[in-house]
């Protein structure tokens, strides 16, 4: 089992839907939790991150982190097509600086 | 200010050459770090630098990739050999000491193919 899945889509939408991002992850000692935007021939750019359990909001995007079902989620609201990218989550543990990331999922908001 | 920069930004090379890969880390980032990131995968740790040492290569597939950062400042990934199957992107960050893991700035990769 790896240590982050997160479903590589890809995930095609229209303009002004809600999208939801997800990742599982199997070592309950993951602390922080992040979600990355990479646009084609780009290096990965942080989006947001949440230090434990719980509910963070940055204006239309929203990560959620339930340790109890080792689950992530990434929201985002009113879709726009520059939202258009690769969505990647990661994670870190112990180590505090290791970063394990999924595949990433491809999105598409469609004008 | 400046982020992190990488030269190249592709490099096409023949199986069994040698090739370097370069970073500029974010001025005053003391740590640094290497990813590789295959097509439609995620970026994979290869080696962490805290200032000139290497403070975990355990990521590295090999004996034939090796990193280095003689100053403290500029990092160079060096691979031997290559195989067709080092064909990726290989990413670079930086942060500072004490930063969080959510604090690692990524450069934009050197695309590497080899044929």
């Amino acid at each position: 089992q790896k240590e982050v899945e997160q479903d590589p889509g890809p995930l095609s939408v229209p303009e002004g839907a809600i999208v939801s991002l997800n990742c599982t992850y199997s070592n309950s000692a993951f602390q922080y939790f992040m979600w990355y935007r990479q646009y084609s021939r780009k290096g990965p750019e942080l989006l947001m991150y949440t230090y434990s359990s719980g509910n963070k909001e940055d204006g239309r995007f929203t990560a959620q982190v339930d340790k109890s079902s080792k689950y992530i989620s990434l929201f985002i609201r009113d879709s726009q097509p520059s939202d258009s990218a690769t969505y990647l989550c990661a994670i870190s543990g112990g180590s505090n600086y290791k970063l394990t990331f999924g595949k990433g999922t491809l999105l598409t908001v469609n004008p | 200010g400046a982020g992190v920069s990488q030269t190249p930004s592709n490099k096409v090379t023949e199986k069994g050459k040698y090739v370097e890969l370069r970073c500029d880390p974010i001025s005053g980032h003391t740590a640094l770090y290497w990813y590789r990131q295959s097509l439609g995968q995620g970026p994979e740790f290869l080696i962490y630098f805290q200032g000139t040492g290497a403070a975990d290569d355990s990521g590295l597939p090999n004996d034939r990739f090796f990193a280095v950062r003689p100053e403290g400042s500029v990092s160079t990934l060096k691979i031997q050999r290559t195989e067709r199957g080092d064909s990726a992107v290989y990413l670079c960050a930086s942060s500072l000491r004490l930063a969080g893991p959510y604090e690692q700035y990524f450069g934009p990769g050197t695309r590497l193919t080899v044929t």
